[in-house]
């Protein structure tokens, strides 16, 4: 079946830490792939997406996603995290002439 | 330029009830697309207008409907409401069809319905 997973429900670092969130997907083609964050009682903010061309992008607040389609994952990368980055933050998917699937989402936890 | 503007941004109703949300894209913007988020669900497409018309619809029950005006100001209305259409409703826009382009989404509207 399509799908999007985000495995990580909820994820907990210490502000510093580094940061990798999960996605996979099932999907026949490479699909166009996109990191969005939800802050509580907001809409959601795109970090990021990946079209074609280079499998590594770089986004805003200082995360990048690395695309690698042998293992149909697009994980969702920061070197050190900040306090206001605690969010939820959603993988999405556009399958080739389709519209946007989300993931469940994965909430983060920032401790100081 | 202006992002994408949801009104209201609060709302209760009581079961039975009719709603209608508002949803102005980002000027330029052609596409506007329409989003349930609960709980339970998560994140689910309801419908796409481009150009006034309906492109793309979700799996919703025909109670969920939807509209774009010329100036691509669209509305979405709930009808005879139920305690599940209780949800955070996102509105996001994008240039064109949302198969090849980038959605910005709006703050959303938070339905309650008693």
């Amino acid at each position: 079946a399509q799908s999007v997973t985000q495995p990580d429900i909820h994820i907990t670092v210490s502000e510093g830490a580094s940061l990798e969130l999960r996605c996979n997907y099932s999907y026949g083609a490479t699909p166009y792939l996109f990191w969005y964050v939800q802050s509580p009682g907001q809409g959601l903010q795109l970090l990021l997406k990946y079209f074609s061309g280079d499998t590594l992008v770089q986004g805003i607040k200082g995360f990048e996603a690395e695309f690698k389609r042998s293992q149909s994952s697009f994980n969702l990368r920061k070197p050190s995290v900040h306090w206001s980055d605690a969010a939820e933050y959603f993988c999405a998917v556009v399958p080739r002439g389709n519209n946007l699937f989300f993931g469940t989402g994965t909430r983060l936890t920032v401790i100081p | 330029k202006a992002g994408v503007t949801q009104t209201p941004r609060y709302l209760i109703k009581t079961r039975g009830q009719q709603v209608t949300l508002s949803c102005s894209p980002i000027s330029g913007h052609r596409s506007v697309s329409w989003y349930q988020q609960t709980p339970g669900q998560g994140l689910q497409f309801l419908f796409e207008y481009f150009s006034e018309t309906q492109r793309n619809k979700g799996n919703f029950p025909g109670r969920f409907s939807g509209r774009q005006f010329s100036n691509s100001r669209s509305e979405m209305n709930v009808s005879t409401l139920e305690l599940g259409d209780s949800a955070l409703y996102l509105c996001a826009s994008s240039l064109t069809l949302t198969n090849v382009e980038t959605q910005y989404f709006g703050p959303g509207t938070r339905l309650l319905v008693l």
